[in-house]
């Protein structure tokens, strides 16, 4: 079946630019999750959805970066004003329901100029 | 103190070698404990979950010591398809789901 699909699979942008990623989880999971992995490290968790709403964004660097799943499906995470820092690579995650196994998709590369 | 810490690596062992990974974590509240496996510019996959007694998946063994707050996964008769970085992950108690993961550690398996 279909896994975690993410859009686009590279992006480069220049500093101080607006980005989004979007993230298809496998079909019927409630629970999403976006981790983002810099070169060299493991992936560091951002925030969490149980179906529309976000359970835990305490994993977001700063009010730049915001992320929405209006109809708890499809995700959409959104970086304001991008700095070089940003760079790295953008991981979505989906579950049957929270505390199940997670399937991560292929992730976004973000390149901030 | 990072919350999961890994053997630095790089681990370069020729085919057929064991290879053991050893992993500490700081927050006694963690709960849940895997392995994932990622290779080279893809996602993580989940390799195994690692329980307190023990668990093995044919060349694979992984083990918990909640005591010692310490994770091993060990790779028996290495094939060259293994290369790959091993990250030890964990999940707090009460959370909802977040995992937390290690640095990881890069296994090169040569022929």
């Amino acid at each position: 079946g279909a896994g975690v699909s993410q859009t686009p699979s590279n992006k480069v942008t220049e500093k101080g630019k607006y980005v989004e990623l979007r993230c298809d989880p496998i079909s019927g999971h409630t629970a999403l999750y976006w981790y983002r992995q810099s070169l060299g490290q493991g992936p560091e968790f951002l925030i969490y959805f149980q179906g529309t709403g976000a359970a835990d964004d305490s994993g977001l660097p700063n009010d730049r970066f915001f992320a929405v799943r209006p109809e708890g499906s499809v995700s959409t995470l959104k970086i304001q004003r991008t700095e070089r820092g940003d760079s790295a690579v953008y991981l979505c995650a989906s579950s049957l329901a929270s505390k199940e196994t997670q399937y991560f998709g292929p992730g976004t590369r973000l390149l901030v100029l | 103190r990072k919350e999961v810490e890994q053997d630095p690596g790089p681990f370069n062992v020729p085919e057929g070698a064991t290879v053991a990974f050893n992993c500490t974590y700081s927050n006694s509240a963690s709960q849940s404990f895997f392995w994932y496996r990622q290779d080279c510019r893809k996602e993580p996959k989940l390799l195994m979950s690692v329980y307190s007694s023990g668990n093995e998946d044919g060349r694979f063994t992984a083990q918990l010591n909640r005591a010692s707050q310490y994770i091993s996964l060990l790779i028996r008769d290495s094939k060259l398809s293994d290369s790959a970085t091993y990250l030890c992950v964990v999940n707090l108690q009460g959370s909802q789901g977040n995992l937390i993961f290690g640095k990881g550690t890069k296994l090169s398996v040569k022929p």
